[in-house]
């Protein structure tokens, strides 16, 4: 993989039903994983920075696992409720420094 | 409230003109970079910077696009000439350094028509 790819391009959840998305990078030069949450007219805001093979972090009902030797990370979210609705960016960094970002997730959650 | 300042928030210019875009990242932080908002790709990497010095820029049109940091303070995205196909949202965004999360700007809405 020479690019960041992240599928489903977009997605619809039931408010309450749980969802997950992929976010695939290359994995050689890899240094660190970022997810962010883009709200519209808004800017994207951090969630995780991963960086060791099989790392997970949870913030609230969301949470992210790193796979750094097959080059993939998963975003859950569980019980989705309207406010997660957002477009889900993840970046991968590169041991140069060079921090470049998938076309993103984008999840509408309706009551 | 340390944030990412970026100007002007819109901008609107005639085709051939010169636009420039400025960003005063987060104070201490020493990698910056310049992304742009496109339907395709999402946020397209352009230029980034650490400690004021451009590490890549590969992702410029570098005819008529250039990227300088003058200080720790500023940093600049000039278009010359523009064109109707620059027309997009231009984020900077800036680390403590490379390897942390990066903060984003509210981002500069140019439109050339």
């Amino acid at each position: 993989i020479l690019n960041v790819e992240q599928s489903p391009q977009s997605l619809h959840v039931q408010e309450g039903d749980s969802t997950n998305f992929t976010c695939s990078f290359p994995s050689s030069n890899f240094y660190a994983l970022h997810w962010y949450r883009w709200e519209t007219a808004k800017s994207p805001e951090a969630l995780f920075v991963m960086t060791l093979n099989g790392d997970e972090k949870k913030k609230g009902r969301i949470s992210a696992t790193l796979n750094t030797k097959e080059g993939y990370s998963y975003l859950y979210i569980k019980g989705s409720q309207p406010e997660d609705s957002a477009t889900y960016l993840c970046a991968s960094l590169g041991s140069w420094g060079k921090l470049q970002f998938g076309a993103g997730t984008q999840v509408v959650v309706t009551p | 409230d340390a944030r990412v300042t970026q100007t002007p928030r819109d901008k609107v210019t005639e085709m051939g003109q010169e636009v420039t875009m400025r960003c005063q990242p987060i104070l201490g932080h020493n990698t910056v970079f310049w992304y742009r908002q496109t339907m395709m790709q999402g946020l397209e990497l352009l230029a980034y910077f650490r400690n004021r010095a451009p590490l890549d820029d590969s992702g410029m049109p570098k005819d008529r696009f250039s990227a300088e940091m003058p200080d720790a303070t500023l940093a600049t995205l000039k278009i010359q000439p523009s064109e109707p196909r620059d027309s997009a949202v231009y984020f900077c965004a800036s680390g403590e350094d490379s390897h942390t999360e990066a903060f984003f700007g509210q981002g500069t809405r140019l439109t050339v028509v």
